[in-house]
């Protein structure tokens, strides 16, 4: 199974800062790779597709970049609405795997 | 707008039985393969099963092969998730998803399975 490694698990920000995460595959996986927000009590959102392709309806201060084993999602400016959690998630071979999420907190 | 409803949740002893169905408007069921992912309690999300657009290929994760079965009713826009010997650590926030070029780009709300006696 290909293993899906975030850092950091959390991470403290302020409205305005830019965050990024990173997601790195114990196997190369091309860029088999999404991004998804996901808020308690709430259906998860897909952000990333590809690993960079922005999924319509999402804001363009979400970025992803990365191919094969390492990966990046970046927020610029941070808004209210974006403290969450965060997973990525390989689909190259089955088991599809997710991350273990890291969590965006107000500082 | 493509919406996605789970229902068939609850609490059930372990050794039991449950089956979710999901159903899907607003989206042309038949073209997309569908799958399961669930959050136990304090975990992440974790992917359980996908069904191919005409049923005839299903994956499953490992820790439920054998004990989960998924499938599909394209006349009426469901896809099932029947869950059979159920243990503790099946309880968990169960997801219904849409696949798109291999991703989930909607999703339910979720339902909750709880496993307990």
């Amino acid at each position: 199974d290909i293993q899906m490694t975030q850092s950091p698990s959390s991470l403290s920000a302020s409205v305005g800062d830019s965050v990024t995460i990173t997601c790195r595959a114990s196997q190369t996986i091309g860029t088999y790779l999404s991004w998804y927000q996901h808020k308690p009590g709430k259906a998860p959102k897909l952000l990333i597709y590809g690993a960079s392709s922005l999924q319509s309806g999402v804001p363009s201060r979400f970025s992803g970049s990365g191919s094969g084993t390492d990966f990046t999602l970046t927020i610029n400016c941070l808004q209210p609405d974006d403290f969450a959690t965060y997973y990525c998630q390989q689909s190259y071979s089955t088991p599809w795997t997710f991350g273990q999420g890291t969590k965006v907190e107000v500082k | 707008e493509v919406e996605l409803v789970e229902s068939g949740g609850g609490l059930v002893q372990p050794g039991g039985s449950l089956r979710l169905s999901c159903a899907v408007s607003g989206s042309t069921f038949s073209n997309y393969w569908m799958s399961w992912v669930r959050q136990a309690p304090g975990k992440g999300l974790e992917w359980v099963a996908n069904i191919k657009q005409d049923g005839s290929e299903k994956y499953y994760v490992d820790s439920v092969k054998g004990r989960f079965s998924t499938s599909r009713d394209n006349a009426n826009n469901l896809v099932y998730l029947e869950m059979n010997s159920l243990r503790v650590e099946d309880t968990a926030v169960y997801y219904c998803a849409r696949v798109w070029i291999r991703t989930f780009d909607y999703w339910g709300q979720g339902i909750v399975v709880t496993v307990s006696s």
